[in-house]
C-alpha cells in the first residue's frame, strides 16, 4: 500500500526540540521530493520545508527559518524533521507530503499525504 | 511572498447543484515557459489529511470524479463541482507552487443547504 505515516509527535516546553520522523512504503521514495505542512488543529494549512529527491536542495518557511531542518534518508524510506527552539505558534499537525517529481524537477503540489503527527509546545 | 485569497469562506449549496469557489492570487501563477498555472486544489474531510484534486490549474487527479473541475489563469481561479454529492462537504484548499513559500488560501467550507 501507498501510504506516509508520521512519528515522534508530542509535548514539548518552549524552548525545546522534536524530530519527527516519515515512514514512506509502497512507492520508490528517492524518485520524489518531499515536504512538511502543518495545520493547527481547526485551522488552515501552512507548508513547512521542502526537500528535493537526493537531499541536495532544501527550502523552508520564513516562520521556521534557522530553527527546523529537514533531511531524508533514501536507503530507510524515511522523512526527518528536526524542530529546535520551539515555540507556542509551532503547536499542529504536522503532515509528511510527497511532492510531484518528474525526472529531477519538482513541482511543489502533493499528491500524497500522510495523517499526521501532533506537536504541541506548552509550558 | 504570494497570497492565496478563497472566497467565500463557507458556502451551502443543495445537492444536485453547482457549488463554486474562487482563489485569487497575488500575483500571476502563469509561468510563461511552460504555459502552466502552479494551482493545486485539495479537499480536506473531518478527520483525515488533505486529498489532492486538481494540478496545473485544471488537470484532475487519478480517480477524482468529472463533477470536480477547475479553470482560470493568471491570478484567478476556480474550483467548480457540477452537481453537489453528500460525500463532497469538505473544506477546499487552493495552494500555490509558484515561487517558495509554497501558500494556501484559508479554507472554503462545503456544506448541504
Amino acid at each position: 500500500e501507498v501510504q506516509l505515516v508520521e512519528s515522534g509527535g508530542g509535548v514539548v516546553r518552549p524552548g525545546g526540540s522534536l524530530r519527527l520522523s516519515c515512514a514512506a512504503s509502497g512507492f520508490t521514495f528517492d524518485d520524489y521530493g518531499m515536504s512538511w505542512v502543518r495545520q493547527v488543529p481547526g485551522k488552515g494549512l501552512e507548508w513547512v520545508s521542502g526537500i528535493n529527491w537526493n537531499g541536495g536542495s532544501t527550502a523552508y518557511a520564513d516562520s521556521v527559518k534557522g530553527r527546523f531542518t529537514i533531511s531524508r534518508d533514501n536507503a530507510k524510506n524515511s522523512l526527518y524533521l528536526q524542530m529546535n527552539n520551539l515555540r507556542a505558534e509551532d503547536t499542529a499537525f504536522y503532515h509528511c507530503a510527497r511532492d510531484e517529481t518528474v525526472g529531477t524537477t519538482v513541482y511543489w503540489y502533493f499528491d500524497l499525504w500522510g495523517r499526521g503527527t501532533l506537536v504541541t509546545v506548552s509550558s | 511572498d504570494i497570497v492565496m485569497t478563497q472566497s467565500p469562506d463557507s458556502l451551502a449549496v443543495s445537492l444536485g447543484e453547482r457549488a463554486t469557489i474562487n482563489c485569487k492570487s497575488s500575483q500571476s501563477l502563469f509561468y510563461s515557459s511552460n504555459k502552466k498555472n502552479y494551482l493545486a486544489w485539495y479537499q480536506q474531510k473531518p478527520g483525515q489529511p488533505p486529498k489532492l484534486l486538481i494540478y496545473w490549474a485544471s488537470t484532475r487527479e487519478s480517480g477524482v470524479p468529472d463533477r470536480f473541475s477547475g479553470s482560470g489563469s493568471g491570478t484567478d481561479f476556480t474550483l467548480t463541482i457540477s452537481s453537489l454529492q453528500a460525500e463532497d462537504v469538505a473544506v477546499y484548499y487552493c495552494q500555490q507552487y509558484y515561487s517558495t513559500p509554497y501558500s494556501f488560501g484559508q479554507g472554503t467550507k462545503l456544506e448541504i443547504k
